[in-house]
């Protein structure tokens, strides 16, 4: 079955430092979705990709679908403290289930 | 800005009794899903519900699980029988249409079995 990779499973980054967390999947996908957990909460929707080689940002997050549409990611320029949770990809294979695979995250902790 | 809201936030039962979580999906969304977060692990899709019946359900979902919407609001989950390794965080989460859009998460119940 689709298997959806994330690394790193965690990054310590001091505030100001960039923060880079990478999503692969064994199969090709439709499209890909990104949520953020804070500690303690639920997962919150981010965005979604669907086209290949799309870029999207919001404010000091970059958001990357790969030309292949297998890989994506997400780079936080500037880390705050604010930033501080566990970013989840979750993927949607091209031509099967409806339902996203998510990912195991990636928690950041950012040190002031 | 509307809500999923899920009760209780935290339940604990003995080992082998049945438990019901609840959760109202936000009112216009017609998709709506179980998730189940071991902790410290990813999220873990359940189930999906749409038309009053189950459209998808993971390998997790077995015999011991149910869904229902007794009512135009309320969207169940039933555990029957439960395990010590059915302790976990279960969120609902709902969509406006397919699990393509954005899902809509609530705040989650906190399951511990005894």
């Amino acid at each position: 079955g689709q298997q959806v990779m994330q690394i790193p499973q965690y990054q310590h980054v001091q505030e100001g430092e960039d923060f880079t967390t990478y999503c692969n999947s064994s199969t090709t996908l439709s499209n890909i979705q990104w949520y953020k957990q804070r500690p303690g909460g639920h997962p919150v929707f981010l965005i979604q990709l669907v086209k290949s080689g799309e870029v999207k940002k919001q404010k000091r997050l970059t958001f990357q679908f790969g030309e292949a549409k297998k890989n994506s990611s997400l780079h936080i320029t500037a880390t705050q403290t604010t930033d501080v949770g566990t970013y989840f990809c979750a993927g949607r294979e091209a031509g099967g289930s409806y339902i996203p695979t998510f990912g195991r995250g990636t928690s950041l902790i950012v040190h002031p | 800005e509307p809500e999923v809201t899920q009760t209780p936030s935290h339940q604990v039962t003995q080992m082998g009794q049945e438990v019901i979580l609840r959760c109202v999906p936000i009112s216009n969304h017609l998709y709506f899903y179980w998730y189940r977060q071991i902790l410290g692990q990813k999220v873990e899709f359940l189930v999906s519900f749409y038309n009053n019946e189950i459209s998808e359900k993971s390998e997790i979902f077995d015999d011991q699980f149910s869904v229902e919407r007794p009512d135009g609001s309320n969207f169940t989950l039933k555990i029957r029988s439960t395990k010590l390794e059915d302790s976990a965080m279960y969120f609902c989460a709902s969509s406006e249409t397919g699990a393509s859009q954005p899902q809509h998460f609530g705040d989650g119940t906190r399951l511990s079995i005894l």
